[in-house]
């Protein structure tokens, strides 16, 4: 039964300390995304990665934030520094885009990080 | 723009009524494909339907139809019968072909409350 699983699962922080994320897609997914919830903004798309490449991190705050796949079994999320507005539950999730785009299937989610910055 | 809304924030139940949560969305690709996921009180997102726009057949599996009605731009969502099991979050998604990432719009989201 492939999962997508994410650690760690819980992180208590303090502001100003990096956090890193870390998501493993589903063995032959070629797309990977990072989503952050929390009660006032829902689901958020903060990042985006096709085989390996990152095609959009429009929703992520750069000065803070990266992401990075540095090979097909691992994406990274990290933040540095962190502050209490991060305090969120990040999604990763991965899906397949067929050859050429023609067709997608639907994304399967990791159990979330739950990170909150005292 | 694309755009989905859940208009029911939350809807109690009592055990055994049917319910039904709505979804409109909003696009001007000719191929998109929408879905519903559950999100439990564990947290997780848990997958139960893609449909794609060329597909307007209603589907049921179990407890649970959906109704995708292309002229009404709505892709709403049935339990029969509900069980206390069914609470939790349940969101739609709308993915655009255009966009070329298939990324997801969400909804809202609905919160099912199933009262014994």
């Amino acid at each position: 039964d492939a999962r997508v699983t994410q650690t760690p699962r819980h992180k208590v922080t303090e502001m100003g300390q990096e956090v890193t994320m870390r998501c493993q897609p589903i063995l032959g997914h070629n797309t990977v995304f990072w989503y952050r919830q929390t009660m006032m903004q829902g689901l958020e798309l903060l990042a985006y990665f096709r085989n390996r490449a990152p095609l959009d991190d429009s929703g992520m705050p750069k000065d803070r934030f990266s992401a990075e796949m540095p090979d097909a079994t691992l994406a990274t999320l990290k933040i540095q520094p962190s502050e209490p507005r991060d305090s969120a539950v990040y999604f990763c999730a991965s899906g397949l885009v067929q050859a050429g785009g023609s067709s997608y299937n639907e994304q399967f989610f990791g159990p979330g990080t739950r990170l909150t910055v005292l | 723009a694309q755009k989905v809304t859940q208009a029911q924030t939350e809807i109690s139940v009592v055990e055994k009524e049917d319910v039904t949560l709505d979804c409109v969305y909003e696009t001007r690709d000719t191929t998109y494909y929408l879905f519903w996921y559950k999100q439990p009180p564990s947290g997780e997102l848990v997958f139960l339907i893609r449909r794609n726009s060329f597909d307007e057949q209603n589907e049921i599996s179990g407890r649970y139809s959906w109704n995708f009605q292309k002229s009404t731009s709505s892709f709403n969502f049935t339990i029969t019968a509900s069980q206390v099991v069914d609470s939790a979050v349940y969101f739609c998604a709308l993915s655009e072909r255009a966009s070329g990432t298939y990324k997801y719009i969400f909804g809202t989201g609905t919160r099912l409350k199933v009262l014994a």
